[in-house]
């Protein structure tokens, strides 16, 4: 499997601010994913990250509250823009293309708190 | 969308016995279903997963049984050890590696020295 980094680990940031959440591979990779976790909740498909075009986004994601960048093969980004307290989770990337075809494996997770 | 439902919700099982957890999906197309362990703080980790031309898949204690004409795939874990511990989720994918995952919403399974 890959070795998926993400940065940073955890923040606490005010509401109505923004975070960036960055996610590394050290391989190429065919896609990437984001997803987010509530607390002690399942994991739930915020988007695609596209190389090279835009994000696909769920039900209920916007690419306004989550703008997703994909410059290459092995680098995403998310961003949770203007948060509030209910932005606060757990946020994954994964990564699919290493190995089998369907196999996801997912990054550490950024754990985000919004006061 | 895909909908998918996990049962138990919590499973407490004493240490040497085995282990059921169920899911059920809505999407007769979907052909990838894997199970994910998730230790408090931890990541989700890959532990087996099965696609719809296979009806069992086995990987030492654990195995993976897929149902496609009910809708519904199975997880057995046998010989349960404390490191068993943990939250387990199923998950379900279209395959072909071009979209994301549905996820259960998680089995707490405890187990009892």
């Amino acid at each position: 499997s890959a070795v998926i980094s993400q940065k940073p680990s955890r923040d606490i940031c005010q509401r109505g601010t923004s975070l960036t959440i960055q996610c590394q591979v050290d391989s190429q990779v065919t896609m990437m994913f984001w997803y987010r976790q509530q607390p002690g909740q399942s994991l739930t498909l915020i988007a695609t990250a596209n190389q090279g075009s835009e994000a696909t986004y769920e039900s209920g994601f916007v690419i306004d509250k989550f703008p997703i960048s994909r410059p290459n093969l092995t680098f995403s980004t998310l961003t949770v823009s203007n948060m509030s307290p209910e932005d606060s989770s757990i946020y994954l990337c994964s990564v699919e293309g290493v190995g089998s075809a369907d196999t996801q494996y997912f990054g550490p997770g950024t754990r985000l708190t919004v006061l | 969308g895909e909908n998918v439902e996990q049962h138990p919700s919590t499973l407490s099982v004493q240490e040497g016995d085995s282990a059921v957890i169920k899911c059920t999906y809505s999407d007769s197309a979907s052909n990838y279903f894997p199970w994910y362990k998730q230790e408090l703080g931890k990541r989700p980790q890959l532990i087996i997963d099965i696609r719809s031309n296979v009806g069992e898949k086995k990987d030492q204690r654990i195995a993976v049984t897929l149902n496609k004409t009910a809708k519904h795939f199975s997880l057995h874990i046998t010989e349960t050890q404390p490191e068993d511990s943990a939250v387990y989720f199923c998950a379900v994918g279209s395959g072909g590696g071009a979209d994301g995952l549905t996820f259960g919403k998680g089995t707490h399974l405890i187990i009892q020295p």
